[in-house]
């Protein structure tokens, strides 16, 4: 079956340089969320989107934006990147079509490095 | 006031026996879902199980079933005759709400679990 693809996997930035993640979710899943897994942490709730529109907001710093396109693929630019952004980000996505929401797949992760 | 609350940072448990890892919420919300999530060394995060407020029934899945006591606000994960590969940190999350509104996941903060050939 299909899962949450992210890419890249790996990322090494340097500080204060741009990173640009995606994130394509399962076919027919409306619903996409992105996480920031810090080292040893959980995972924190960044942002989410249903149907191409923000749907809410977490911690997500302001030099972090994130947009889902047409195909609901979606995107999380991050900017002058520090050093404390190095962490694995996680792309999830869920359908609401198909009712109550049971299940949130995740991706495999991108691990941001920022040297 | 934390929202999931795991208190075993680090288990160790011999194959083949089973074990339990310990997940305690807090919401004011009538209908929520509660998830756990392996997380294995290369870091991906696998789906296991998932208990909505509102089912009767403990979910099971597999080697994996959910013992949910409501009222003391409990979700623990059993997992049944343990294997070398289920070492990986275990995370249980929860979702408030109904499901079409907010939907994020809030996450305790994990139990390494190691098993022991």
């Amino acid at each position: 079956a299909a899962g949450v693809i992210q890419s890249p996997r790996h990322l090494i930035k340097e500080k204060r340089e741009t990173a640009t993640l995606k994130c394509y979710p399962i076919p027919r899943h409306d619903t996409v969320y992105w996480y920031q897994q810090g080292p040893g942490q959980d995972p924190q709730f960044l942002i989410s989107f249903y149907e191409k529109m923000q749907s809410d907001k977490g911690s997500i710093p302001d030099r972090f934006s994130a947009q889902q396109f047409s195909d609901y693929h979606s995107e999380l630019n991050m900017s002058s990147l520090e050093l404390g952004d190095s962490a694995l980000y996680f792309c999830a996505s869920s359908s609401r079509r198909t009712g109550v929401n049971t299940e949130a797949f995740f991706g495999q992760g991108t691990r941001l490095t920022v040297v | 006031a934390q929202k999931i609350t795991q208190t075993q940072p680090g288990m160790f448990v011999q194959e083949k026996e089973a074990v339990t890892l310990d997940c305690t919420y807090d919401t004011s919300d009538q209908s929520y879902g509660l998830f756990w999530y392996k997380q294995p060394s290369s870091g991906e995060m696998i789906f296991l199980i998932y208990q909505g407020s509102y089912d009767e029934q403990n979910a099971t899945e597999g080697r994996y079933s959910l013992n949910f006591q409501k009222a003391r606000k409990s979700a623990n994960l059993v997992i049944s005759a343990s294997q070398l590969g289920d070492s990986a940190m275990y995370f249980c999350a929860m979702r408030e709400g109904s499901g079409f509104g907010n939907e994020k996941l809030t996450f305790g903060t994990g139990t390494r679990l190691t098993i022991i050939p």
